[in-house]
């Protein structure tokens, strides 16, 4: 298997534009992480699905950040409008079963100048 | 308190020393317990995980938990240059299935 799968691996935006950021799980794989990742704060748990479902989404910061799952291979993270705060390298991970380990994607490094 | 806490360090160990890596965690019902390891620019890897009171040892790696001083520590045996990383320690809090980490430790392996 290739691994976890996101794109774009770099994204520059300008304050205020959308930026939406992809990921592909491992196939066979029932759980979807999105991670945050910056010096301040580390790695925070934005949202993750199981089963294409959202679970849990007290972890994403706003109302400008939206997270969809349409299908098992596939999701995506959108932010709209963007701010420059939000300049990060966004994670994707995905598991399979309870409490197992997350496997993580290359991540994408979100500037917003 | 921080749901799981590590020094940051940085840690700096001589090539071919033991390095010894902490953290703690604030919730008792967690049952699993992870050690990623995070080289710069790059994404976190898992070197191993945990689940059971005790070690666990893979060829260098030890992990080590205690679940009553909630307190899980990882131990690098005769340390490389290329161990120079930053690690990650996560655990499932209260058993669920989203792994929280902490904010890492940086380790430094000095020839």
């Amino acid at each position: 298997d290739a691994g976890v799968i996101q794109s774009p691996r770099h994204e520059v935006t300008e304050m205020g534009q959308e930026v939406t950021l992809r990921c592909k799980p491992i196939s066979g794989h029932d759980y979807l992480f999105w991670y945050r990742q910056t010096m301040m704060r580390g790695l925070e748990l934005l949202i993750y699905f199981n089963n294409n479902v959202p679970i849990d989404d007290s972890g994403m910061p706003e109302d400008r950040f939206s997270a969809k799952m349409p299908n098992a291979s596939f999701s995506t993270l959108k932010i709209q409008p963007s701010e420059p705060r939000d300049s990060a390298v966004y994670f994707c991970a995905s598991s399979f079963g309870t409490g197992t380990e997350a496997f993580f994607g290359q991540g994408t490094r979100l500037t917003v100048v | 308190q921080k749901e799981v806490e590590q020094n940051s360090g940085p840690l700096s160990v001589p090539e071919g020393a033991i390095a010894s890596l902490n953290c703690t965690y604030s919730d008792r019902g967690s049952q699993s317990f992870f050690w990623y390891r995070q080289y710069s620019g790059k994404s976190p890897e898992l070197i191993m995980f945990i689940y059971s009171n005790g070690d666990k040892e893979d060829g260098r790696f030890t992990a080590q938990l205690n679940k009553a001083s909630q307190y899980v520590s990882l131990l690098i045996r005769d340390s490389q240059p290329s161990d120079s990383a930053t690690y990650l320690c996560a655990v499932n809090i209260r058993g669920g299935n989203k792994l929280t980490f902490g904010t890492g430790t940086q380790l430094k392996v000095e020839l």
